[in-house]
């Protein structure tokens, strides 16, 4: 079946810094890639999208392009602020399904 | 405002007693979802609906119910027969792309 593995956190950086969170998939055809952001003790939120190969998704700074060849669909972002830490979830949903299959999540802490 | 709202935020349940969570949403969306969130655990499917008066269960069904009687309103049931029910839960409506209500917590005193 469908899976995401994403990195496991937390992940502790400082303010300014480079992030990138690891996503890599396991899925039949072409699914949509999704990053969703996790704000604490709230439910999930879109961050950004993709829906086929090389299409790179972008939100609030955040980036992610679909990697067909490796599978990936790697969470970047130039330079955080500490009012992006949150739990950010990879998921995908399959070719012709509306379901989602998340990964584990990864916390990211930003530290001023 | 649009949206898909979850009531109550905080539920506290004794062990063996049943308990209903509430989700309703308003973006005219045929299919919702349940998803329980355990730390570390990412969010597991529990039931989804794509039609009124339809459902089907998810990787984690056992224990809970549902029903789907209003296209609005998909509301969950967490039986005395699952056994470990304190947990984060999580609605969500839409097709292609989920929205989210704000999830209850629950938890078994």
């Amino acid at each position: 079946g469908d899976s995401v593995t994403q990195m496991e956190g937390p992940v502790t950086l400082s303010e300014e810094a480079f992030l990138t969170i690891n996503c890599t998939y396991t899925a039949t055809g072409y699914p949509s890639l999704f990053w969703y952001v996790q704000y604490p003790g709230e439910g999930l939120q879109l961050l950004l999208k993709a829906t086929k190969a090389d299409d790179k998704g972008s939100n609030k700074g955040f980036e992610a392009t679909y990697r067909k060849e490796t599978t990936s669909f790697h969470l970047e972002k130039g330079s955080v602020q500490v009012s992006d830490s949150a739990v950010y979830f990879c998921a995908l949903e399959g070719a012709g399904s509306y379901q989602l299959t998340f990964g584990k999540g990864t916390k990211l802490s930003v530290i001023p | 405002d649009g949206g898909i709202t979850q009531s109550p935020k905080y539920l506290f349940r004794k062990e063996g007693q049943n308990v209903t969570l509430s989700c309703e949403q308003n973006l005219n969306h045929d299919a919702m979802y349940w998803y329980r969130q355990d730390p570390g655990q990412g969010l597991r499917l529990i039931y989804y609906s794509q039609i009124v008066n339809d459902f089907q269960k998810g990787d984690i069904a056992e224990g809970y119910s549902v029903s789907r009687e209003k296209k609005e309103s998909f509301p969950l049931t967490v039986t005395s027969a699952q056994k470990n029910p304190t947990a984060f839960y999580l609605c969500a409506s839409g097709g292609f792309e989920a929205f989210f209500g704000q999830g209850t917590r629950l938890t078994v005193v």
